[in-house]
């Protein structure tokens, strides 16, 4: 595998379910990111970490709870999501948060 | 606060016509990252350019140049020659010098641009 996957490519999850995105970095980069993209808004930022230190939350809910166990990893876990949190959620890596970011192909998220 | 305007929300154009994206953005830092990135129907964001505010000189890649301009907060996007596969959302985007809780970047709402053969 080479740059940024994440797993799954699509999801679709009730309210009340609990579920967690996935994304690995192959890169060798020390920041990751998580961003949303749905049909109403731009790109937002959500999560930023840097060294596995989350340094930025972007007034995320809380039923959005990021996980960074190492620079390669960071999850995403879900709980009793609405149905408006239904977009595409992209995750990025960056060798230093200054530098250009690189992209996963994104999870399609759909809230019944 | 940072913003990013691309006020072009699609562009339609002939194959082998030339087309530029428009950018404006909105800083009030001194150092300032400047980014081009092209969302194909996959929906992958494929990273294309980035500028330093520091560094105005224009950049040529190909069929692609960047036409960097501080004094009117611009960074526009040309295609030349356009190609059916150039069709695809682009975003602009504006980082700060990071730190202090501002490593994200801010993105524009992407131009759809579509090439038809």
């Amino acid at each position: 595998e080479t740059g940024v996957t994440q797993t799954p490519r699509h999801l679709v999850m009730g309210m009340t379910n609990k579920k967690s995105l996935k994304c690995e970095q192959h890169l060798g980069h020390n920041a990751m990111y998580w961003y949303k993209q749905s049909a109403k808004k731009p790109l937002e930022l959500m999560f930023v970490y840097n060294f596995k230190e989350q340094t930025e939350n972007n007034s995320v809910p809380s039923r959005f709870s990021p996980e960074c166990p190492n620079s390669s990893h960071l999850f995403l876990h879900l709980h009793t999501l609405q149905p408006e949190d239904s977009a595409l959620y992209l995750c990025a890596s960056s060798q230093d948060p200054r530098d250009e970011q690189f992209f996963g192909p994104g999870t399609r998220l759909t809230v019944l | 606060a940072q913003k990013v305007t691309q006020a072009q929300t699609e562009i339609s154009v002939v194959e082998k016509e030339d087309v530029t994206l428009d950018c404006v953005y909105e800083t009030r830092d001194t150092t300032y990252y400047l980014f081009w990135y092209k969302q194909p129907p996959s929906g992958e964001l494929v990273f294309l350019i980035r500028r330093n505010s520091f560094d105005e000189q224009n950049e040529i890649s190909g069929r692609y140049s960047w036409n960097f301009q501080k004094s009117t907060s611009s960074f526009n996007f040309t295609i030349t020659a356009s190609q059916v596969v150039d069709s695809a959302v682009y975003f602009c985007a504006l980082k700060g010098p990071g730190g202090g809780g501002a490593d994200g970047l801010t993105f524009g709402k992407g131009t759809h641009l579509i090439i038809q053969p």
